[in-house]
């Protein structure tokens, strides 16, 4: 009973490239979450998606980054051209269904390095 | 802005004695509430969730909830020194669409 997978683990990016970060929900969860941690800070959300919508974006920034939860594979954050603020823990969760009785599970992190 | 406030800490126990967390919301229209672990370099654990005004306790954790203070806490009884990590709270945000996080309290439990 594998858990929310995510790759890759650590991911180190130039300047102006794009970074690709990947999430594959628990068997069972159709409900997935981005967050992006700073060193010192919590946990920010980003995007709340379900298959082949977006239901929340309320925390994603304006440029750059971009969700996406396809009919088929992984969860897909995007970010493009990276500066070095980019550079943080990305974790995703997913929950087999919204509400108050259903915390999230979070996948083990992809650690991006912007150089 | 929806905020979740933690001390930070650090919060020192020595091993057996009850740790305290505390935790405040601002979102009147939060109804669920969640603590989560997090040792360092890792990703959170959740530990338990309340809902209800009162009590929940869940082995060696208590939650405890106050909607009209805006005050949810986490008690840890005969706290070990693998309970040293960092606690976090989150609150279900009205629409329920996202866990907002509080910054995390680190704990730190000596032997």
């Amino acid at each position: 009973n594998a858990g929310v997978m995510q790759n890759p683990r650590h991911l180190v990016r130039r300047r102006g490239q794009e970074a690709r970060l990947r999430c594959s929900p628990m068997k069972g969860h159709s409900h997935v979450y981005w967050y992006r941690q700073l060193p010192e800070e919590g946990l920010k959300f980003m995007v709340y998606l379900q298959k082949e919508n977006i239901i929340d974006e309320s925390g994603m920034p304006k440029e750059r980054f971009s969700a996406e939860f396809p009919k088929e594979g992984p969860s897909i954050l995007r970010i493009q051209q990276v500066v070095r603020g980019d550079s943080a823990a990305y974790f995703c969760a997913s929950s087999p269904r919204t509400g108050e009785n259903y915390g999230y599970t979070f996948g083990s992190g992809t650690r991006l390095t912007v150089v | 802005q929806k905020e979740v406030e933690q001390n930070s800490g650090p919060l020192s126990v020595p091993e057996g004695a009850i740790a305290s967390l505390n935790c405040t919301y601002s979102d009147r229209g939060s109804q669920s509430f969640f603590w989560y672990r997090q040792y360092s370099g890792k990703s959170p654990e959740l530990i338990m969730f309340i809902y209800s005004n009162g009590d929940k306790e869940d082995g060696r954790f208590t939650a405890q909830l106050n909607k009209a203070s805006q005050y949810v806490s986490l008690l840890i009884r005969d706290s070990q020194p693998s309970d040293s990590a960092t606690y976090l709270c989150a609150a279900l945000n009205q629409a329920g669409t996202a866990l907002i996080f509080g910054k995390g309290t680190t704990l730190s439990v000596s032997s």
